[in-house]
């Protein structure tokens, strides 16, 4: 089974500066195809989860181009350029190479 | 726009079965993936699994032994059943769709609100 391990768990930004989260997997994500098997999702308060970046690095549709998704391997890392009030909540990142498994999230906060 | 609404008893006596349904609006469950996911109080989002709409399924392999995924095309519906259940199992249950742009790799784009289930006697 896959482990993916986040952090930091818990981050407070502040507004219009930058805030990266780190995303690490027990084995590389790379997939035979060439992408890597990584999507970000973020969790509102009261809200269901929304997809932020999938297959590595790719923003969904809406997504603000603060948002930014890198890594390779085992390493993954992603990036908001300049912090909202609106980004506060749990960022997961997500591995898609086999079944699928959570990171323990990262708490945003202002 | 495509709607998810899961439904379900809120309680459930441990040792018993968890049974929600999923129903999807605004769209066909046909050519799909439908996944559930649950979040447990104070913890993070765990995947518990999903099916295609001709009924192949992946579960995740710690709930593998007591999961069973099933959908009704006619009905426009995804249910899942969870076995032997304990107080481990109280979470916020999510309905999931998984879309894609290639039809290659899928990620979840639709998620319903949730439904609360307590394992409790």
């Amino acid at each position: 089974d896959i482990v993916v391990t986040q952090s930091p768990l818990s981050l407070s930004v502040i507004p219009g500066e930058p805030a990266s989260i780190s995303c690490r997997s027990s084995q590389s994500l790379l997939h035979g195809t060439g992408n890597y098997y990584l999507d970000w999702y973020l969790q509102k308060p009261g809200q269901s989860p929304q997809l932020l970046i999938y297959r590595g690095f790719n923003r969904a549709s809406g997504v603000p181009d603060r948002f930014s998704g890198s890594g390779s391997g085992t390493d993954f890392t992603l990036k908001i350029s300049r912090v909202e009030a609106d980004d506060v909540g749990v960022y997961y990142c997500m591995q898609t190479l086999q079944g699928r498994t959570f990171g323990q999230g990262t708490k945003v906060e202002i | 726009q495509v709607l998810l609404q899961e439904s379900g008893p809120g309680l459930v006596t441990p040792s018993e079965t968890l049974s929600l349904t999923c129903a999807v609006s605004g769209g066909s469950i046909n050519n799909y993936y439908w996944s559930w996911i649950r979040k447990p109080p104070g913890r993070g989002l765990e995947w518990i699994g999903y099916i295609y709409y001709s009924g192949n399924t992946k579960y995740s392999p710690s709930l593998k032994s007591r999961v069973t995924m099933s959908v009704d095309t006619s009905k426009n519906q995804v249910s899942l059943n969870l076995d032997s259940v304990t107080a481990a199992d109280t979470a916020v249950y999510y309905c999931a769709r998984l879309g894609s742009v290639d039809n290659y790799y899928f990620y979840i784009d639709v998620w319903g609100r949730g439904t609360t289930v307590a394992v409790s006697s």
